[in-house]
């Protein structure tokens, strides 16, 4: 069974320019996440969807927008990137929120701003 | 406001002994933890998870215990093999979503 895929693993971007990073999540898996991690700041929780519904937000700019599709893939943009955007992106996925499912995570896209 | 604290940054621990990693937490609506092990430019990997409903959990060389009156969990590896060398995060939530607030993480070494 394969795991949380996600693509691109490795880019470098421009200030001001924006990024689309994609995640499909483990088969039958319906909840995707995001997470950023940075030196500075850990772990932090983008957004949470499930069933194409965007269930939780975290506290990042409006320049940081997701969206799920009818086949649970995910995609996440960042827009009018800034040196700061620079990070491991990571998605995981689960069978469903909550009911103490299993919350597995992809080996992550790094993106570097310059 | 950390709400999922991890206050060891680094844990050093000889091969065969017992590794305890420990995690502190503030709000008293997590009800569900996990424990994620991750090397450098990698995801993390699921370790062990524990329901608030429980103050143990057992697999193979893990165990988790929870004490919510301390709102205190702790990771034991018995016995610690080199492999275990890694940063060990843990991580809270709400029972009814998948947000995960993680704690900033402990590395472990295990020497031989």
């Amino acid at each position: 069974k394969a795991g949380v895929t996600q693509t691109p693993r490795y880019l470098i971007k421009t200030r001001g320019q924006q990024v689309t990073l994609s995640c499909s999540p483990i088969s039958g898996h319906r909840s995707v996440s995001w997470y950023q991690q940075t030196p500075g700041q850990g772990l932090q929780f983008l957004f949470e969807y499930f069933s194409e519904t965007q269930r939780n937000k975290g506290n990042f700019p409006g320049r940081f927008s997701g969206r799920q599709f009818s086949n649970s893939r995910s995609e996440m943009n960042v827009s009018t990137l800034e040196l700061g955007d620079s990070a491991l992106y990571l998605c995981a996925s689960s069978s469903g929120p909550g009911e103490g499912n299993t919350i597995y995570f992809g080996e992550g896209s790094w993106l570097t701003v310059v | 406001d950390q709400q999922v604290k991890q206050n060891s940054p680094s844990l050093s621990v000889q091969e065969g002994r017992i590794s305890i990693l420990n995690c502190d937490y503030t709000n008293s609506m997590f009800d569900y933890f996990l424990w994620y092990k991750k090397y450098p430019a990698e995801g993390p990997t699921f370790l062990i998870s524990i329901s608030s409903i429980k103050d143990k959990n057992e697999d193979g060389r893990f165990t988790v215990f929870l004490n919510k009156s301390a709102k205190h969990l702790s990771l034991h590896i018995v016995p610690s093999q080199p492999g275990d060398s890694a940063v060990y995060f843990c991580a809270a939530s709400d029972y009814n979503t998948d947000k995960l607030i993680f704690g900033t993480g402990t590395r472990l070494q295990v020497f031989p």
